[in-house]
């Protein structure tokens, strides 16, 4: 699985957009882009996933550019308790390459009032 | 549905003493997994189970031991505690391969120390 960059550290106000970048230049055709989130002292949380569309769901928007080569998770209105770190993680769409996963540092989001 | 389900939630072990660390989920989930986080780390995967009675070694698998005999429960047995098994250990499960959209669910881990 294609390896991904993330800046190790973001800010960002209550009420205002979160938008948190991930690079995986090495992604290939079949490799999906992962979200989950990291609250501290508790387990990852999934948040949304995609291929070359942009996703939304209740919790995010997901935006690929269009080369596929990086991606921008977008929280509309961060509050307090999305302060987190954020993994992005690419992976081929089969339920057997979750074992496959590449868990780095994420990006540790800190949501100030 | 409850989700993953570990226990217990924190447990101080001595050097040399053995324990299991449970893991359940109600979810129906055929993937089970078993992961590791030390302190400033990302995951680990110690070992994982596309089903009962299969289980397989992930990345880090040296000093553990996995058995999956129902779908629901996969427990992680540590034989032999050792300083550097203390981390936060987390289970997690995904739905099996007819399903496309498979991301982890994860349980809220268990602090072990080891002294």
């Amino acid at each position: 699985d294609a390896k991904t960059t993330q800046p190790p550290s973001m800010d960002c106000a209550e009420g205002r957009a979160a938008n948190l970048p991930c690079n995986h230049s090495t992604i290939s055709g079949n490799e999906y882009v992962y979200w989950y989130r990291q609250i501290h002292s508790q387990g990852p949380q999934y948040i949304i996933h995609g291929l070359k569309n942009n996703e939304t769901n209740e919790m995010a928007s997901l935006i690929i550019t269009e080369d596929r080569k990086s991606s921008t998770l977008i929280l509309p209105h961060a509050t307090l308790r999305d302060t987190a770190v954020y993994y992005c993680i690419v992976r081929v769409e089969h339920a057997g390459n979750n074992r496959k996963l590449i868990w780095g540092l994420g990006t540790s989001l800190a949501v100030n009032p | 549905n409850a989700g993953v389900t570990q226990t217990p939630k924190f447990r101080i072990l001595k050097i040399g003493q053995s324990m299991t660390l449970q893991c359940a989920q109600d979810m129906n989930h055929n993937y089970m997994y078993w992961y590791r986080q030390d302190p400033g780390m990302g995951l680990k995967l110690i070992y994982y189970s596309v089903g009962a009675g299969i289980t397989d070694k992930g990345e880090v698998p040296n000093g553990y031991n996995v058995s999956r005999s129902t779908t629901e429960d996969f427990p992680l047995r540590l034989e032999l505690a050792a300083p550097s098994q203390t981390s936060v250990y987390f289970c997690a499960s995904s739905p099996g391969l007819s399903s496309y959209n498979s991301p982890l669910h994860f349980g809220n881990g268990t602090r072990l120390t080891v002294t």
